[in-house]
């Protein structure tokens, strides 16, 4: 069981924004600014679409945003394309031994 | 350019040991921390070790006592010694450059080891 709970499949259509929500608690999202986002296409290595909340390293695409409240972290990606079709991670920092959790992770589907 | 290249997977019985390595370049790598994350068949990602600049380390509760993250800073090669390896320990490894703020900005290809018998 993943200690940070996402839903299992969102999806869109081309031009539509979807949200991921990601739920942990205070001792990881809530407690610190350091939640970050993976995008991981089949066969691929993850990539780094969010760190610190919603911030985009360079390279990343504007159209991949991040926001975060109390234990609530969420990936927007609006102006859906079919290359988004991908499964997406969160990942926050954790005040438990282990460093850090991550979601189980959310397939998103471009109709 | 980051580069990291993961080797040493494979097939390996239950109670056996395997040793994996990933080979850095691109950075200064004396200078970062790394992590090992892994990924189940069909499954998500679980993070698995952590090992700072000065070889700090932290381990995921799965493969405490099991595992040993190690580095060598003259190589450039971070390294996870792995025992009594189990079924559930069947998945892709993967090293990551961590970053700035407790993230991986960078992964390798990844290194499958399958512990069956």
């Amino acid at each position: 069981q993943s200690a940070l709970t996402q839903p299992a499949s969102v999806s869109g259509s081309p031009g539509q924004s979807i949200t991921i929500s990601c739920t942990g608690t205070s001792s990881d999202i809530g407690g610190y600014n350091y939640v970050s986002w993976y995008q991981q296409h089949p066969g691929k290595a993850p990539k780094l679409m969010i760190y610190e909340v919603s911030n985009r390293p360079s390279g990343v695409s504007n159209r991949f945003s991040g926001s975060k409240s109390g234990n609530t972290a969420s990936l927007t990606i609006s102006g859906l394309q079919a290359e988004d079709e991908a499964d997406y991670y969160c990942s926050s920092y954790t005040s438990s031994s282990t460093r850090y959790v991550f979601g189980a992770g959310t397939e998103v589907t471009v109709l | 350019e980051v580069r990291l290249v993961e080797s040493g997977g494979g097939l390996v019985q239950p109670g056996g040991s395997l040793r994996l390595s990933c080979a850095a370049s691109g950075f200064t790598f004396s200078s970062v921390s790394m992590n090992w994350i892994r990924q189940a068949p069909g499954k998500g990602l679980e993070w698995v070790s952590y090992i700072t600049p000065s070889s700090s380390t932290y381990y995921a509760e799965s493969v405490k006592g099991r595992f040993t993250i190690s580095r060598d800073n003259a190589k450039n090669s971070l390294n996870l010694q792995m025992n009594s390896l189990e079924a559930e320990d069947t998945a892709v490894y993967y090293c990551a450059k961590e970053g700035p703020s407790a993230d991986s900005d960078h992964w390798g290809q990844g290194t499958l080891v399958t512990v069956s018998s």
